[in-house]
């Protein structure tokens, strides 16, 4: 199966400045990646997705970038706020066939400083 | 207003009992999930269904079992065969073939002493 992990599992950063979440995948067949972020109970929710066809996707505040030579994966977001703070999984589809499974990574924990 | 909905948000439960966890939703999606997760730990993969009256083991599905028996619903039975059956359970859907996004209902904490 897959297998992904993150570079950090706890992330501190100033309110307004920019931070980045990494993600490493062992599957260099992986097409899709997906960026979900849970807060404290609760369940995750998509922030973003990223095709292999593309190194770069923004979206509001947030961009992810994809480096398939390293098989790397970040998320940027910018002028981060308090309500940033939550868990940041990234995630890729699961390798067996004919699956729509997911691989979680086990998560970085963003803390915003006010 | 079209989601996933889990109930109830916290359980107790003695050892020894079994345990049922809801998980509906609205949003016409052929599969569904289960994950357990714990404390700092990623979401693992208990069971899955594609499509009704059909599913299917996850990574760790020993000591649970599940049924779906209708589209809009996935319930997640713990049994006391579960060692360890103290976590956080998250169910999902998605729209199935062709389509990796998956959404999550708010959990269930389940807490067996």
């Amino acid at each position: 199966g897959e297998s992904v992990g993150l570079h950090l599992p706890t992330l501190s950063v100033q309110e307004g400045d920019n931070s980045i979440i990494n993600c490493a995948y062992s599957n260099s067949a992986s097409d899709y990646f997906i960026w979900y972020k849970q807060e404290s109970g609760k369940g995750p929710q998509f922030i973003i997705d990223i095709r292999s066809n593309m190194d770069k996707r923004q979206g509001q505040r947030v961009t992810v970038l994809l480096n398939k030579t390293v098989k790397h994966l970040s998320l940027q977001i910018a002028a981060t706020q308090p309500g940033d703070s939550a868990v940041y999984f990234c995630a890729v589809p699961y390798s067996g066939a004919g699956s729509y499974q997911l691989t979680f990574g086990k998560g970085t924990k963003l803390s915003v400083i006010p | 207003d079209g989601g996933i909905t889990q109930s109830p948000k916290y359980l107790f439960r003695k050892e020894g009992q079994n345990v049922t966890l809801s998980c509906e939703q609205n949003l016409n999606h052929d599969a569904m999930y289960w994950y357990r997760q714990d404390p700092g730990q990623g979401l693992r993969l208990i069971y899955y269904s594609q499509i009704v009256n059909d599913f299917q083991k996850g990574d760790i599905a020993e000591g649970y079992s599940v049924s779906r028996e209708k589209k809009e619903s996935f319930p997640l039975t713990v049994t006391s065969a579960q060692k360890n059956p103290t976590a956080f359970y998250l169910c999902a859907s998605s729209l199935g073939t062709g389509d990796y996004e998956q959404y999550f209902g708010p959990g269930t904490r389940l807490t067996v002493t």
